[in-house]
């Protein structure tokens, strides 16, 4: 099955600075690598995702990028303020053993964002 | 758009009793709802896949008799926790997909059950 390996599992950086977060997977079929962000005790939320025939995706100060033949996944986000501080989870989508498809996440990047 | 409701949000049982949680997609279909729990500080472990009308697939290691799934329509799945034991205690969260034929990828979440059993 597929296997999602994140780094780093913790990240501080100064209010402004960007940060970046990376994910490697091992399923050469996997074809959809969303992020998410979870703030303590809520829901994950969908942030920004990319499919396997985009290198590169981005959304305001939120970026994503894909090398394929590396299998490797990496966010970005620039200005950094405050409010992204959270735990952020990247994901690998994959099909399982039964013939559908199923995300394999990250074990998780911890991100505080010191004013 | 793409809201997911579980419910409840917490709740405390007795060792031995059963709970139930729902999962619902208010403004959607969703053929396909995901369960996943969730330790303190760790990542999410998909317990199991619901497809409507059929029976859930369970990943390795997940007892099909002990956390029962049902999906019996578009917008809900259930998910029954029996004889429920301390180390049963987690957070609960379910996603679900949007139905839209072959292309739909995007996987939105529920808030959440913490389970506390006592």
């Amino acid at each position: 099955g597929e296997n999602v390996e994140q780094h780093p599992s913790t990240l501080s950086v100064q209010e402004g600075d960007s940060a970046v977060i990376k994910c490697t997977y091992s399923d050469s079929a996997s074809n959809y690598f969303p992020w998410y962000k979870q703030e303590l005790g809520k829901r994950p939320q969908l942030i920004i995702d990319i499919r396997s025939n985009v290198g590169e995706k981005k959304d305001q100060r939120i970026a994503v990028t894909l090398n394929k033949t590396a299998k490797h996944f990496s966010l970005h986000i620039t200005e950094t303020h405050p409010e992204d501080s959270a735990v952020y989870f990247c994901a690998a989508r994959s099909e399982s053993g039964a013939g559908s498809y199923q995300l394999t996440f990250g074990k998780g990047t911890k991100l505080s964002v010191i004013p | 758009g793409a809201v997911v409701s579980q419910h409840p949000s917490w709740v405390i049982c007795k060792s031995g009793t059963s709970v139930k949680i729902e999962c619902r997609s208010l403004d959607f279909q969703a053929t396909t709802m995901f369960w996943y729990r969730q330790f303190p500080k760790q990542s999410l472990m998909l317990m199991a896949t619901s497809n409507e009308g059929s029976k859930a697939t369970y990943e390795q290691g997940v007892e099909k008799d002990k956390f029962l799934i049902n999906h019996a329509s578009l917008t809900l799945s259930t998910l029954t926790v029996t004889s429920a034991h301390p180390e049963d205690s987690s957070f609960y969260i379910c996603s679900a997909r949007p139905h839209r034929g072959a292309a739909s990828y995007e996987q939105y979440f529920g808030p959440g059950t913490r389970l506390t059993v006592t």
